[in-house]
């Protein structure tokens, strides 16, 4: 089964600047899509980016982007301009293509301060 | 927008009680999943189901059952709740599109309190 590794159990940024979020894998199988989710306080997981294996170009979504190194196995989300609605707990994830299994790493809460 | 809904958002049951936990989808995806959420171990698997009254098994199956009568509905049932069952439980669909984007959307979440 492959093993997804947040180091990072907490953090805090301040208002305005950016933060990256860490996130591992471990998989031989070539063939795989990364997530990364936010959960607020109120719980519910929100999808806020995706990188494929296959994909030439790291992955962009507004103030989010996926800082992807295959070789390194490493998957790390970056947030730019950090807004204080951003402090949440966030998880990476991976799936593989020939599956519907999601696995989760263990989350990173980020703290933004004013 | 994806809309996934569960039946509460705050449950209290006592040990030994039969739990419905519902999770309804909007968006006709084929996939829908049950996660518990617990401190320091993300999400884990239980059951997920790719079709009406298709189900397979997750990572942690035991102590749970699940049904898929119709597409949009999705339970999870606790047959004799336990303490350790005290969770956070979440619930998502996907459009079947493997080998691609397939993403998982998630419900608000129930957090269950077995006593």
């Amino acid at each position: 089964a492959q093993k997804i590794t947040q180091t990072q159990p907490g953090m805090f940024v301040q208002e305005k600047e950016a933060v990256t979020l860490d996130c591992t894998y471990d998989t031989s199988d070539p063939s795989y899509g990364l997530f990364w989710y936010k959960q607020p306080s109120s719980g519910e997981m929100i999808f806020l980016i995706y990188q494929g294996s296959y994909d030439q170009q790291n992955a962009t979504e507004g103030r989010y982007s996926l800082n992807f190194q295959k070789a390194r196995k490493s998957a790390n989300l970056v947030i730019s301009a950090s807004q204080l609605g951003d402090s949440a707990m966030y998880f990476c994830a991976m799936r593989f293509f020939n599956d519907y299994k999601l696995s989760f790493g263990a989350g990173t809460t980020v703290t933004v301060r004013a | 927008d994806v809309k996934v809904t569960q039946s509460s958002r705050y449950l209290v049951k006592r040990t030994g009680e039969k739990v419905f936990l519902e999770c309804v989808q909007d968006m006709d995806h084929e996939n829908m999943f049950w996660y518990r959420q617990d401190p320091g171990l993300g999400l884990r698997l239980i059951y997920f189901s790719y079709d009406v009254k298709m189900k397979e098994k997750g990572d942690i199956p035991e102590g749970y059952s699940v049904s898929r009568e119709k597409k949009e509905r999705f339970s999870l049932i606790l047959e004799s709740a336990s303490t350790n069952q005290t969770s956070m439980y979440l619930c998502a669909s996907s459009a079947r599109e493997r080998g691609s984007k397939e993403t998982q959307y998630f419900g608000p979440g129930t957090r269950l309190l077995v006593l």
